[in-house]
């Protein structure tokens, strides 16, 4: 079993449509969780850190479930711009960084 | 504020030759980190220093790669000699440490082809 997994792609939503993406860890010791968005050709970039509270940030919110060892993104309202794909990262107790295989996002007209 | 900086952009070799890579992070970034991202793959985790000491390597395939950060601030990764399987992208990212937070800032790779 993977350490990080998420949902296998493609995501193809319209414009406008809200979009949810899993991501399940198996470790129950990690330590801290991202969401990181990758555009084509390019290196990732942090979209938001999760907390366990829950955490929004305009359109975009995390959440993460300890129990369930899963944290997932929801988009709301997507748009054009927010094609991409979507990597979920991981940090266990030795400070490694873990990532997904990512969730490709394709939003259309 | 200048990010990470990684040349070259792209790099085409044939297989058992060898190849050098080569990452300048973001000014004060005291740890520093090698990934390999294959294609439709996260980045995966190759080696990673705090200044110029070593705290991961145990994904690095020491028979081939070889990276150092002799002076704490640029680092290179080297494989030698190159398989095919190493075509991927290798990214270098830079993090710093503040109020118990840590963020990686990643640099915009160099694209391996390996024929």
């Amino acid at each position: 079993r993977k350490e990080v997994e998420q949902d296998p792609g493609p995501f193809n939503v319209p414009e406008g449509a809200t979009v949810a993406f899993n991501c399940t860890y198996s470790n129950s010791a990690s330590q801290s969780f991202f969401w990181y968005r990758q555009d084509c050709r390019k290196e990732p970039k942090l979209l938001m850190s999760v907390y366990s509270s829950g955490n929004e940030d305009g359109r975009f919110t995390a959440q993460l479930n300890r129990a369930s060892q899963y944290i997932s993104l929801l988009i709301r309202d997507s748009k054009l711009s927010d094609s991409a794909t979507y990597l979920c990262a991981v940090r266990n107790q030795g400070g490694k960084l873990i990532f997904g295989q990512g969730t490709e996002l394709s939003v259309k007209p | 504020e200048a990010g990470v900086a990684q040349s070259p952009r792209y790099k085409i070799i044939e297989k058992r030759q060898s190849v050098a890579f080569w990452c300048n992070p973001i000014s004060g970034h005291a740890t520093l980190y090698w990934y390999q991202q294959i294609l439709g793959q996260g980045p995966k985790l190759l080696i990673q220093f705090q200044n110029n000491g070593v705290v991961d390597d145990s994904q690095l395939p020491k028979d081939r790669f070889s990276a150092e950060r002799l002076k704490g601030v640029d680092s290179t990764l080297k494989i030698q000699p190159a398989k095919l399987e190493d075509s991927a992208v290798y990214l270098c990212a830079s993090s710093l440490r503040l109020a118990g937070q840590e963020t990686q800032y990643f640099g915009p790779g160099t694209r391996l082809l390996v024929l």
